[in-house]
C-alpha cells in the first residue's frame, strides 16, 4: 500500500516552460487536493476534486490547471511557469464527510519541490 | 468563513520540557478538528483528531481536547523529545465542501538535547 505518491520529487524550470505534476493514490479516496507550501504562508489550496471527472478551484488557482481522468490520479499543470510558482507542492487525498471510516482525514504525498528560474 | 489561528513560532524547548501549541478556530457548526505533523523533508501526516466537543485526541504522547466553549484545540505533550522536532498544523476539514479545508500557518518546534 503506497498511499499517496508524487512525481517528480524535484524539478527546475525556466520561466515560460510548462510541466505536469502527477499524484497517485491507492486508497480508493474520492477527494483529492493540490496545495502549495511557501515559507511564512502556510499551506494554500490550489485546486481540488470530489470525484473522477470533477475539479474545482481552491484559494490560489491562477496559473494552474488540473485534471482527474481516473479516480486514483490527480494531475496539476503549469502552462507557463513563473518565478512566483517556485514552491513545494503537496497532493493529498481523503474520504468524504459521511464515510464510515476515516472521513475528512487527509493523506499527503511527500511533495514536489519546484524552482522556476 | 471558517478559519484557524495557530500560535506563532518558532518554539524551542529543551528535551523533557512541557509543550503547548495553541489553536483556536472559527467555524459553522461543530466540525472535526485535526493536528497534523510535518517532519523535515516530508509531507504532512495526521497526528491526532477529535470529532466532537469534549473529545480528546491522543497519539505518541500528544493530546488535544476539543473545547467548544473556547473554540480551541490546543496541542500538549508532557515531555518532548528531540525526535518531536517538526512543524505542527492545526486544521479544519471542509466537510461537505472539500474546498473549505483550512490549515493553520504551522508552528515550528525545535527540541534541543
Amino acid at each position: 500500500n503506497a498511499g499517496v505518491t508524487q512525481t517528480p520529487k524535484f524539478r527546475v524550470l525556466k520561466t515560460g516552460q510548462s510541466m505536469t505534476l502527477l499524484c497517485a493514490q491507492d486508497m480508493n479516496h474520492e477527494y483529492m487536493y493540490w496545495y502549495r507550501q511557501d515559507p511564512g504562508m502556510g499551506l494554500r489550496l490550489i485546486h481540488y476534486s470530489v470525484g473522477e471527472g470533477t475539479t474545482a478551484k481552491g484559494e490560489v488557482p491562477d496559473g494552474y490547471n488540473v485534471s482527474r481522468l481516473k479516480k486514483q490520479n490527480f494531475l496539476l499543470g503549469l502552462e507557463s511557469a513563473a518565478p512566483s510558482q517556485t514552491s513545494v507542492y503537496f497532493c493529498a487525498s481523503s474520504f468524504p464527510r459521511g464515510a464510515s471510516v476515516g472521513a475528512d482525514t487527509q493523506y499527503f504525498g511527500p511533495g514536489t519541490r519546484l524552482t522556476v528560474l | 468563513g471558517d478559519s484557524v489561528t495557530q500560535m506563532e513560532g518558532p518554539v524551542t524547548l529543551s528535551e523533557e520540557a512541557f509543550l503547548t501549541i495553541n489553536c483556536t478556530y472559527t467555524a459553522t457548526g461543530y466540525p472535526s478538528l485535526f493536528w497534523y505533523v510535518q517532519y523535515p523533508g516530508e509531507g504532512l501526516q495526521l497526528l491526532l483528531k477529535a470529532t466532537k466537543a469534549d473529545d480528546k485526541g491522543s497519539n505518541k504522547g500528544f493530546e488535544a481536547t476539543y473545547r467548544k466553549e473556547t473554540t480551541s484545540f490546543h496541542l500538549e505533550k508532557g515531555s518532548v523529545q528531540v525526535s518531536d522536532s517538526a512543524v505542527y498544523f492545526c486544521a479544519l476539514p471542509g466537510g461537505a465542501n472539500a474546498g473549505k479545508s483550512t490549515f493553520g500557518d504551522g508552528t515550528t518546534l525545535t527540541v534541543k538535547p
